[in-house]
């Protein structure tokens, strides 16, 4: 079975500081991972995936993360925070199982508050 | 393209009536997912489907939750009776089986069970 872990309910910035959020991922074959945001009463929006090739990816907004298999690690960040990425920040993973993708599984997320 | 579509957005019900969610997927993804996200959690699977196969609903309460998907396209997942346990969002989202590619959530139906 695969789990995400995330350190950190809660994490809190000052606008312009840099964001760090801590993913970790156990999985028995080469795994599919994510993150995505939420903000309050809205669904998931993707900020970035890794699936195969390049292991720093690049999101929308600024984010990045990279996928460091030898930690089993898909941290996130972002050089400068600015106010509108307060919101939940969910890592997780999941695998293509022959010729279906599988279920993700999630953390269980982390808010991300910005102070200005 | 248009996204995956969910209704109702809000629903509020008292424990032991019964409720639907419906989803409409994204035109020719073949995979189709109901996700439940209870407040304070990640969200957690409750079925999957494969054009209108069965997959995956290991986590799924059948004695009260039920899902279909007929005809490969749309879905309505189904609750009754409802627990007050059972307030949180239930969110859909669909997929290509194709390598690379990654999931697209619907907005999600909150639901209150009161």
């Amino acid at each position: 079975a695969q789990s995400v872990t995330q350190l950190g309910s809660h994490v809190s910035v000052s606008e312009g500081a840099l964001v760090l959020l801590r993913c970790n991922y156990s999985s028995s074959v080469p795994p599919y991972l994510f993150w995505y945001v939420q903000y309050p009463n809205q669904g998931l929006q993707l900020l970035l995936k890794y699936t195969t090739g390049a292991t720093l990816v690049k999101g929308i907004n600024g984010f990045e993360a990279e996928f460091k298999k030898s930690e089993t690690s898909f941290h996130l960040t972002k050089p400068s925070a600015h106010m509108s990425d307060a919101a939940e920040y969910f890592c997780a993973v999941s695998d293509f199982m022959g010729s279906t993708l599988g279920r993700l599984y999630f953390g269980r997320g982390t808010q991300l508050t910005v102070w200005p | 393209e248009a996204g995956v579509a969910q209704s109702p957005r809000y629903k509020i019900i008292e424990k032991r009536q019964s409720v639907a969610f419906w989803c409409n997927p994204i035109s020719g993804h073949a995979t189709l997912y109901w996700y439940q996200q209870i407040l304070g959690q990640g969200p957690k699977l409750l079925i999957q489907f494969q054009n209108n196969g069965v997959v995956d609903d290991s986590q799924l309460p059948k004695d009260r939750f039920s899902a279909e998907r007929l005809k490969g396209v749309d879905s309505t997942l189904k609750i009754q009776p409802a627990k007050l346990e059972d307030s949180a969002v239930y969110l859909c989202a669909s997929s290509l089986n194709r390598e690379g590619y990654g999931y697209t959530f619907g907005s999600g139906t909150r639901l209150t069970v009161v």
